[in-house]
């Protein structure tokens, strides 16, 4: 069955530190890869995806995807977080059709 | 500007009490979601549809349903059997690019039990 892992519940970096968000993925195809944002009491923002293609993916605000396949992994990264970039980070896999499967999400927190 | 407008933003129920969550989208886009979001769970797919007049159940449709009678518009009942209501709700549409289907999100509703 499909599925996606954050292995990471919260992450805390200082602000103008690089980031890595971590994100596995079971899939038995090729797969659709997502990463979204999601501000307090907001609904999701697309961040970037990954179809086909080079693996190294650019979004907004300044994100970056890799997809590897051999490891089964979709890492989100940005070389200078800012205190704006607080928030809850989604991976998710298009699962088939029109449905997709959504990771548990990673919430990053941004010290000064 | 074209978007998903979900309503309300807050919404309390009593007990015994049905809810009705608003979804409207004016992307032209077929298909659409509910989902379910609860601390440390993630999304969880309640319903979705991908054409008018037809809708499938999702991993959590128990105390829920749903109609689709215009593309546009997609509502969420929160019945009086889904005992434990207390969650944000999510509204989504989606288009198939021809490579891949990409969901795009309303600002959602937080329903509390009074």
């Amino acid at each position: 069955a499909q599925s996606v892992t954050q292995p990471d519940i919260h992450i805390t970096v200082s602000e103008g530190a690089s980031l890595e968000l971590r994100c596995n993925y079971s899939y038995g195809a090729t797969p659709y890869l997502f990463w979204y944002v999601q501000s307090p009491g907001q609904g999701l923002q697309l961040l970037l995806k990954y179809f086909s293609g080079d693996t190294l993916v650019q979004g907004i605000k300044g994100f970056e995807a890799e997809f590897k396949r051999s490891q089964s992994s979709f890492n989100l990264r940005k070389p200078s977080v800012h205190w704006s970039d607080a928030a809850e980070y989604f991976c998710a896999v298009g699962a088939g059709g029109f449905k997709t499967i959504f990771g548990a999400g990673t919430r990053l927190f941004v010290k000064a | 500007d074209g978007g998903i407008t979900q309503s309300p933003k807050y919404l309390f129920r009593k007990e015994g009490q049905n809810v009705t969550l608003s979804c409207e989208q004016n992307l032209n886009h077929d298909a659409m979601y509910w989902y379910r979001q609860d601390p440390g769970q993630g999304l969880r797919l309640i319903y979705y549809s991908q054409i008018v007049n037809d809708f499938q159940k999702g991993d959590i449709a128990e105390g829920y349903s749903v109609s689709r009678e215009k593309k546009e518009s997609f509502p969420l009942t929160v019945t009086s059997a889904q005992k434990n209501p207390t969650a944000f709700y999510l509204c989504a549409s989606s288009i198939w690019t021809g490579r891949g289907n990409i969901q795009y999100f309303g600002a959602g509703t937080r329903l509390s039990v009074l």
